[in-house]
């Protein structure tokens, strides 16, 4: 009940299309839903999050969607660049209990030129 | 630095020795976590601090394993009597408030082989 489930696993894009990652979770006491980036040799880093009271949350070329009646997530990247490749996670976490975010196991992108 | 900050970048130790990771959060920050990434997979919970107070240590995989944040700053993440699927990332992480939504900004980690 506390996973989170992501795929693809990886992903390779054209330039300029739409990349799609899926993450789909049981817990419902979750409530906050962030996803991360991650390039070689660093730390992952917050990208953009969403709380179920919204459907969506658009920053720039990366869009959240959230779908709290079927438990799942997507983030979509429009116009992907060769800089978005990277590996993307995404996770959760719940006001129950402490703050700990539960991640999704990523998804390595590549973005061909 | 600004960042979170991590050492030994590596570490390479002998099974059946202890050893000791350190975690250096960024100024300010309340919530320490820890985190163990294995190669191609998502980070997997260890441990977290609010302060100095271990808040929920329900991820350490065994007795083996315990951390510390004496005075609400640095941590230390040891090992005792290693194993080889100790054999991992060890990701640090800090967020200003100890609250939903407060970003984790992760330090590089420290890669831990046990031979």
């Amino acid at each position: 009940q506390q996973q989170v489930k992501q795929s693809p696993q990886s992903l390779i894009v054209q330039k300029g299309g739409i990349s799609i990652i899926n993450c789909a979770y049981e817990n419902t006491a979750f409530d906050y839903f962030p996803w991360y980036q991650q390039f070689p040799g660093k730390g992952p880093a917050l990208l953009i999050a969403i709380r179920p009271d919204v459907s969506e949350k658009k920053e720039g070329r990366f869009t959240i969607s959230f779908n709290k009646s079927a438990k799942q997530f997507s983030l979509h990247i429009m116009d992907s660049q060769p800089g978005d490749s990277a590996t993307y996670f995404c996770a959760a976490s719940g006001t129950s209990g402490t703050y700990k975010y539960i991640f999704g196991t990523g998804t390595r992108l590549k973005v061909l030129a | 630095g600004a960042g979170v900050s991590q050492s030994p970048r590596y570490k390479v130790t002998k099974r059946g020795q202890d050893v000791a990771l350190r975690c250096d959060p960024i100024s300010g920050h309340v919530s320490l976590y820890w985190y163990r990434q294995a190669l191609g997979q998502g980070p997997e919970f260890l441990t977290y601090f609010n302060y100095e107070a271990q808040q929920d240590k329900s991820g350490l995989p065994n007795d083996r394993f315990s951390a510390e944040r004496p005075e609400g700053s640095i941590s230390t993440l040891t090992i005792q009597r290693t194993e080889q699927r100790d054999s991992a990332m060890y990701r640090c992480a800090s967020s200003l408030q100890g609250q939903l939504g407060s970003p984790l900004h992760f330090g590089n980690g420290t890669r831990l082989t046990v031979t």
